[in-house]
């Protein structure tokens, strides 16, 4: 089955700084990668998402690029501000019958103002 | 619209009791998952419902865990016996379509604490 690994567990970056998260998976089926944002005592809440037929993807300060040779993909975070500070983890899917998503274990993102 | 709801939000309970989680939608939404996230780790899939039907439950741990969907709308999941291995916090996801096509929508998550 897939399997999903994500780097660091936990980054600690300067407000203004950029951030970047990187996730790498192992079944060559998956072509759907989103990532989720989960601030303390909150849900977990998509932030940006990426199909393989896409290298890459940007919203506003967020980023995501996929290497689909390689199996991995990055969550790039320009000019970070405090709110920026949560976990963030990666998955990817292969969109089959059952649509799960496997998940990375996490990043721990600090923003120091 | 109203997002998926959860409850209860914290449940504490000694090893060997019985404890039962629930999961609203949101509503028409056909597609439910379980989640769950052990502290530190993924959020590991658990199962994934189809309207009543399950349509995946390989990621249950064990014949502890009993999930239900019954008229496919609300979903239960219950742990009996609960054992020390099974504290985490249980997310629950419901999306219309096919992943990809729409966002996920989490609900806010069960913390449940097993003494």
């Amino acid at each position: 089955g897939e399997n999903v690994e994500q780097h660091p567990s936990t980054l600690s970056v300067q407000e203004g700084d950029s951030a970047v998260i990187k996730c790498t998976y192992s079944d060559s089926a998956s072509n759907y990668f989103p990532w989720y944002k989960q601030e303390l005592g909150k849900r977990p809440q998509l932030i940006i998402d990426i199909r393989s037929n896409v290298g890459e993807k940007k919203d506003q300060r967020i980023a995501v690029t996929l290497n689909k040779t390689a199996k991995h993909f990055s969550l790039h975070i320009t000019e970070t501000q405090p709110e920026d500070s949560a976990v963030y983890f990666c998955a990817a899917s292969d969109q089959g019958a059952t649509n799960k998503l496997i998940f990375g274990t996490g990043t721990l993102l600090a923003v120091q103002p | 619209e109203a997002g998926v709801t959860q409850f209860p939000s914290h449940s504490v309970i000694e090893k060997g009791q019985t404890v039962t989680l629930r999961c609203d939608p949101i509503s028409g939404h056909d597609n439910l998952y379980w989640y769950r996230r052990v502290m530190g780790k993924e959020i590991k899939f658990l199962l994934h419902f189809v309207k009543e039907s399950k349509q995946d439950e390989s990621g249950m741990p064990n014949n502890r865990f009993l999930a239900e969907r019954t008229g496919g709308t609300y979903s239960t999941l219950k742990v009996q016996p609960a054992e020390l291995e099974d504290s985490g916090v249980y997310f629950c996801a419901s999306i219309t379509t096919g992943i990809g096509n729409s966002p996920l929508h989490f609900g806010n998550g069960t913390r449940l604490t097993v003494t």
